[in-house]
């Protein structure tokens, strides 16, 4: 039941922005978008959520559409240590007071020197 | 504050055996929940627990078993192995009163044989 799709590689020079887009047509009105990064099979790391306001924190920009329908994590000034697997995520109500991340499949990403 | 640790790191059972992984979440936060990261796969969501009880669970068979313990740390138990239970085991912590971030662990590689 995966709600979001990913283009499944990009690259990057360093130093410059990575934008990574996601679609996910089928959000419901109360769904966040969350963004983690995963890291040679590491556990995924927190990046960033959102509603339908766009969010800036430390490590990255959210821009989500006026329609909620897609989005795109903005790493400003890549590093090669951003190399990773992107996941574009959507928080799903499983039961009253539950929540589940439903990942995709994510976009490989490299940075390139 | 320590961070959400799991055991073992590797594991090789074989099939038809049984296998506990266990998790300890981050400090103060109530809420684990497991997912299964099969290779090259987004993590799938198994199950959550709260409070020492089930409270949410995903399109898994019921040979997935967990437990919850009084300090928050938990088990995911898996009877009858097969060979497409090979995967990376992720457990996540959160607040279930916040949940932000799911903060993950690095995760329990199975290989069933």
């Amino acid at each position: 039941d995966a709600k979001t799709t990913q283009p499944p590689s990009m690259d990057c020079a360093e130093g410059r922005a990575a934008n990574l887009p996601c679609n996910h047509s089928t959000i419901s009105g109360n769904e966040y978008v969350y963004w983690y990064r995963q890291i040679h099979s590491q556990g995924p790391q927190y990046i960033i959520h959102g509603l339908k306001n766009n969010e800036t924190n430390e490590m990255a920009s959210l821009i989500i559409t006026e329609d909620r329908k897609s989005s795109t994590l903005i790493l400003p000034h890549a590093t090669l240590r951003d190399t990773a697997v992107y996941y574009c995520i959507v928080r799903v109500a499983i039961i009253q007071g539950a929540q589940k991340l439903v990942f995709g499949q994510g976009t490989r990403l490299t940075i390139n020197p | 504050e320590t961070g959400v640790t799991q055991s073992p790191t590797h594991l090789i059972k074989t099939r038809g055996q049984q296998v506990t992984l266990r998790c300890s979440s981050q400090s103060g936060h109530n809420t684990v929940s497991w997912y299964q990261q099969a290779l090259g796969q987004g993590p799938q969501f198994i199950f959550q627990y709260y409070r020492e009880e089930e409270n949410g669970r995903g399109n898994f068979p019921p040979r997935f078993s967990g437990l919850q313990f009084p300090n928050y740390s938990s088990e995911l138990n898996v009877n009858a192995l097969e060979l497409d239970d090979s995967a990376l085991y992720l457990c996540a912590s959160s607040l279930v009163a916040s949940p932000n971030e799911q903060f993950f662990g690095p995760g329990t590689r199975l290989t069933v044989l």
